[in-house]
């Protein structure tokens, strides 16, 4: 089966300091992984996504993912919040040959100080 | 490109009343979309899987008499929230997967439609 934890549920950092948003999953084949940003009362929009290729995957807004098969982590960072990083993150796995939808980790809220 | 659309974004509506809610891939074509429900400050909780063309295939716990779906064409899949009550009240999305090729994995979400049922 397959599953996806984000094991911060919150997460606040000032502004200029690095972001760390921690995502593992666990899957029975070879996973692809996204991670989506949510704005209060918006739709998602997809950050970044790993589909086998390289490993240290680049996204949108200064973003960052590495894909971890040996700790099944896939932990997105960015090294200098700004206030408008403010948002809800879902880590979310795909695994097209299980024939599976989108699953969804619980999220992480980020809070940005100035 | 792959922009998927939703209408209404806002609605609000009477208990017992029928609300339908439009999801449209406006540049691509989707064999498959997917219709999820988020509680406030919750994830999303996928309710049914839409195929053009089928019968929509619902998630353990999700009552298809009163979520229907209808995936008429390879552009829009409808979800129709029969007899509303306040508890169906949510924030409910859409998202389209890209037919065929490489990318088929890929999923584009819509904005969402708010549901308050009053």
């Amino acid at each position: 089966a397959q599953s996806v934890t984000q094991l911060d549920s919150h997460v606040s950092v000032s502004e200029g300091t690095p972001v760390l948003l921690r995502c593992n999953y666990s899957s029975s084949y070879s996973p692809s992984l996204f991670w989506y940003v949510q704005h209060p009362n918006k739709g998602l929009q997809l950050l970044l996504k790993y589909t086998s290729a390289a490993t240290l995957v680049k996204g949108i807004n200064g973003f960052e993912a590495e894909f971890k098969k040996s700790e099944t982590s896939f932990h997105l960072t960015k090294p200098s919040a700004h206030m408008s990083d403010a948002a809800e993150y879902f880590c979310v796995v795909s695994v097209p040959q299980a024939g599976t939808a989108l699953i969804f980790g619980k999220g992480t809220t980020l809070s940005v100080s100035s | 490109g792959a922009v998927v659309s939703q209408h209404p974004s806002r609605v609000i509506c009477k208990s017992g009343t029928s609300v339908k809610i439009e999801c449209r891939s406006l540049d691509f074509q989707a064999t498959t979309m997917f219709w999820y429900r988020q509680f406030p400050k919750k994830s999303l909780m996928l309710m049914a899987t839409s195929n053009e063309g089928s019968k929509a295939t619902y998630e353990q716990g999700v009552e298809k008499d009163k979520f229907l779906i209808n995936h008429a064409s390879l552009t829009l899949s409808t979800l129709t929230v029969t007899s509303a009550h306040p508890e169906d009240s949510s924030f409910y999305i859409c998202s389209a997967r890209v037919s065929g090729g490489s990318a088929s994995y890929e999923q584009y979400f819509g904005p969402g439609t708010r549901l308050t049922v009053t």
